[in-house]
C-alpha cells in the first residue's frame, strides 16, 4: 500500500519568513495530493491540493509543488503570520484504492512573532 | 465544513462499556471515513464506507465497529475490546467517483473520548 513520509516533524520560523514542508510517497500510481491544516483541538481543513497533471499550484501565500519522478511534493508558505501556526498534514491518493487518502505524520509549524 | 456533524464533542467510557460516536453529513457525499488521532500523531484510518450498506476495515479496525444504513450517517462503536480508546476521533466524507478519481475529504469537528 501507499506510504507517506513527512518532514520535518516540527518547524519554527520568524514571522515574515517562508516555511517549507516536504512529503514523499511510495506508490507511483498516486495522483492526488491534498494538504490539511489543523489548529489545536479542531478539525483538519483542506488548504490546497494538487493533481499529478500539474507541477505547481498557488493560492495567495500558499503553494504546492509536485515532482512525480522523485515522488515528492512540498508545501510552501510565504510571508508567514502567527495565525499560520498549526499542524500541517500532507496526504496522497491512489485512484485505485477505495480508502482514498494516506496521510503523513504531520508537521507542527510555529511562527514566532 | 458545517455539513459534517459529530456528536458528542466529549465522551467518557467506563471499563467494559461500548460507546457509539455519531457522524452525520448533509453534503450528499457518497463515502465516509473514521480516523483516530492520538496526541501529536497523524490520522489513522479505522473504517471507511463508499456506499450504503457497505464498509471496509482500515488500518486499525480491531475493537471498533461501524454501520452504514443511511447515506448521511456513519456511526462508530468503540467496543470494550478496544483497550486503549482514549483519542480524538474524526469523521470525514467525500464524493466517490469511482476508483479512477480522487476527491477531497472534509472533516467534522471530532469527538474526544476518554476513559473514566
Amino acid at each position: 500500500g501507499e506510504n507517506v513520509e513527512q518532514h520535518p516533524s516540527t518547524l519554527s520560523v520568524q514571522e515574515g519568513d517562508s516555511a517549507v514542508i516536504k512529503c514523499t510517497y511510495s506508490d507511483s500510481a498516486s495522483n492526488y495530493f491534498p494538504w490539511y491544516k489543523q489548529e489545536l483541538g479542531k478539525r483538519p481543513q483542506l488548504i490546497i491540493d494538487i493533481r499529478s497533471n500539474v507541477g505547481e499550484k498557488k493560492d495567495q501565500r500558499i503553494a504546492v509543488t509536485l515532482n512525480k519522478t522523485a515522488k515528492h511534493f512540498s508545501l510552501h508558505i510565504t510571508e508567514t503570520q502567527p495565525e499560520d501556526s498549526a499542524v500541517y498534514f500532507c496526504a496522497a491518493s491512489n485512484p485505485g484504492s477505495a480508502r482514498q487518502l494516506t496521510f503523513g505524520s504531520g508537521t507542527q509549524l510555529t511562527v514566532l512573532p | 465544513d458545517g455539513g459534517i456533524t459529530q456528536s458528542p464533542k466529549y465522551l467518557f467510557r467506563k471499563e467494559g462499556q461500548n460507546v457509539t460516536l455519531s457522524c452525520e453529513q448533509n453534503l450528499n457525499h457518497d463515502a465516509m471515513y473514521w480516523y483516530r488521532q492520538d496526541p501529536g500523531q497523524g490520522l489513522r484510518l479505522i473504517y471507511y464506507s463508499q456506499i450504503v450498506n457497505d464498509f471496509q476495515k482500515g488500518d486499525i479496525a480491531e475493537g471498533y465497529s461501524v454501520s452504514r444504513e443511511k447515506k448521511e450517517s456513519f456511526p462508530l462503536t468503540v467496543t470494550s475490546a478496544q483497550k486503549n480508546p482514549t483519542a480524538f476521533y474524526l469523521c470525514a466524507s467525500s464524493f466517490y467517483a469511482g476508483t479512477n478519481s480522487n476527491q477531497p475529504q472534509h472533516f467534522g469537528d471530532g469527538t474526544r473520548l476518554s476513559i473514566l
